[in-house]
Parts: C-alpha cells; structure tokens; sequence
C-alpha cells in the first residue's frame, strides 16, 4: 500500500536531549512537509522540501533541523534549543504532478519531553 | 489577523446538518481544502474546491465557496457520531508551496 509513515507514534525524551522524529513516504512524491500541531493552534509549518538535498524553513523553524538525502525519507531532529518540544508533530507529502495540490498526511508522532 | 478563521467548535445532534464556516484573506488562492482529523491520527482530506467554483458536492458533504467575502463552508448533511472530529479549513496560494491551515473547527455529535 502507498502512504506516509511516521514512527515512533508516541515518544518520550527527557529535558536537554536531541530527538530524531522519523517519516517515510513510498508516493513518489516530491515535495514533503513538517508541522506541529498543539491544541488550539492548528497546524504550524515547521520545514518543507520540495525536492531532495533542498529545503526551506516555515514559519516555526527556530530549535529544529532536517535532512532530505533521499526522495522517500524526511527526517525532523527536535534540538534541545526548542524551547517546548512538547506537541503533536505531522509530516505530509505532495505531488507536483497532482492538479489540486492536495497534501497527504501521516498518523502523526507525539513528543512528550519530560 | 490571522490567514484563515474557523469558529473552535460546533455541537449538533444526531440526524441534523452541520455547517462548518472558514474565512481567509488571500483571494489569489487556487484551492481551499477541507481536512477532517479523528482523535490521535493524521488529517484525512474531505474535500476541495477550485477557486473558479461556487459549489461542490460529494455525498453528504456540500461545500460553498464565496469568494467576494472570501468565505468557504462545509455542510455535512444528516450528520452521524463518526463525523465527529477537528475538522480544517486550508488554503493553497500557489502551486507547491506549504497549505495555509485554519486553528480547526472541533465537531461534536450527540446521539
């Protein structure tokens, strides 16, 4: 089956330490997506690739960092300079090809740093 | 202000019709989106419409797009306890960037 997927779903770090979130898409899309997610807030656009080894930070960049060495792989680090890494986080993917732009969405990973 | 406005939560009861609205402020959008997201899990896209249209129905699901006032809706007709869910309005301003997302309508169904 075709899909983006996210693991761990649920993550527990301590305070101080770097967290590596992982998501993985087999659509053969190029452009993927990271956002976080807190209650009330909506969506918050992390960082964004739009093709491998290239990628642009969003509007809430500050304490992340990301890698795109393979179309299939997106990975988000949360560093201990996020300040509250606590929250639910979304990684997405999209086809240039696709008219609509639509994004598709994994199942999501829950951070809770202790 | 912020880029897209939703209304935080609706609570309907069973059999009736629920209306979603959204509002956002950047008329150049291509495509707005409707997303639903059940408790823990990712966002699952409902549906879209493309900026040229008024209207779109698929099933029980109607959405309106008024673009004059820059508002869009999601009807859900004889809503069920499974709809219940956040449900987000969003915005595509040009082919590939990110999508422009609402704070997300919580929908809750009484039977």
């Amino acid at each position: 089956d075709g899909g983006i997927t996210q693991s761990p779903k649920y993550l527990f770090r301590k305070e101080g330490q770097n967290v590596t979130l992982s998501c993985e898409q087999n659509l053969n899309h190029d452009a993927m997506y990271w956002y976080r997610q807190d209650p009330g807030q909506g969506l918050r656009l992390i960082y964004y690739s739009q093709i491998v080894n290239d990628f642009q930070k969003g509007d809430i960049a500050e304490g992340y960092s990301v890698s795109r060495e393979k179309k299939e792989s997106f990975p988000l680090t949360v560093t201990s300079a996020q300040k509250n890494p606590t929250a639910f986080y979304l990684c997405a993917s999209r086809s240039p090809r696709d008219s609509n732009n639509e994004q598709f969405f994994g199942p999501g990973t829950r951070l809770t740093v202790l | 202000g912020e880029d897209v406005e939703q209304s935080l939560f609706l609570s309907v009861r069973e059999g009736d019709s629920s209306v979603i609205n959204c509002t956002y402020t950047d008329s150049s959008s291509t495509y707005l989106y409707w997303y639903k997201q059940e408790p823990g899990a990712g966002l699952q896209l409902l549906t879209y419409i493309f900026s040229n249209m008024d209207m779109k129905q698929d099933q029980r699901l109607t959405v309106l797009l008024n673009k004059k006032d820059k508002h869009l809706s999601l009807r859900i007709a004889d809503t069920q306890t499974g709809d219940s869910a956040i449900y987000f309005c969003a915005e595509s301003r040009r082919a590939g960037t990110a999508l422009i997302f609402g704070k997300g309508t919580t929908l809750s169904v009484s039977s």
